[in-house]
């Protein structure tokens, strides 16, 4: 059974810092998604992982994939007050089947 | 359609009521999935449709629940005898062709937040 975690579940910083998330899966899988929600909104998709070493960038959030250590992570650079929201990471199960992590709830204080 | 969307935003409902949420994809795209979203459980899928081929049925956690999708585009989701702990918000999402680098991203939709009294 695959299992995706996320940590930390709560984070709370200040504008300007940076940060990580971290997204851990337990078996093989060659996609993983990153998704922001915000409160009482749908899942906006962020970034798509396709392969090991793979790094992608948006404005002030950057992801990675490794996926021999089947690990990503979510890096926050000079954090500013809109960033504020719950990041979820899914991987691909099969026939893109998502199996979600438990969400990291970031928030950005002035 | 410019996005995934559902109907309807909100539904409360008693207990042991049958009730039917529906799912319009973005247009042109062949994947459609529902996933369900509770505090106690996180996200969760439930099940996954891809053109004409039978649609996936794993994650569905009762044989209360069942979907159908019409023609290839709109989906319904329906829960029979709803029970408390089915209370949760139900999400949609399609995808242009699983499987596909860069073409298989689910967009989900606003959701159904649904109440069982």
């Amino acid at each position: 059974e695959l299992k995706v975690e996320q940590n930390p579940l709560f984070l709370s910083m200040q504008e300007g810092k940076n940060y990580t998330i971290y997204c851990n899966y337990s078996t093989t899988s060659d996609r993983l998604y990153w998704y922001r929600q915000d409160p009482g909104k749908s899942l906006e998709s962020l970034f798509v992982l396709l392969s090991n070493g793979a790094v992608k960038q948006e404005g002030r959030l950057m992801a990675s994939l490794d996926t021999k250590a089947r690990l990503s992570t979510l890096h926050i650079t000079a954090a500013v007050h809109d960033l504020s929201a719950t990041y979820f990471c899914a991987v691909d199960l099969a026939a893109q089947k998502l199996v979600f992590g438990q969400g990291t709830r970031l928030t950005i204080n002035p | 359609g410019a996005g995934v969307s559902q109907s309807p935003s909100n539904k409360v409902t008693e207990k042991g009521k049958d009730v039917e949420l529906r799912c319009d994809p973005i247009s042109g795209h062949t994947a459609l999935y529902w996933y369900r979203q509770s505090l106690g459980q996180g996200l969760e899928f439930l099940i996954y449709f891809q053109g004409n081929s039978a649609p996936d049925k794993s994650g569905l956690p009762s044989d209360r629940f069942s979907a159908e999708r019409t023609g290839g585009s709109v989906s319904t989701l329906t829960i029979q005898r709803t029970q408390q702990e089915d209370s949760a918000v139900y999400l949609c999402a399609s995808s242009l062709q699983p499987g596909l680098a860069g073409e298989d991203t689910q967009y989900f939709g606003p959701g159904t937040r649904l109440t069982v009294l």
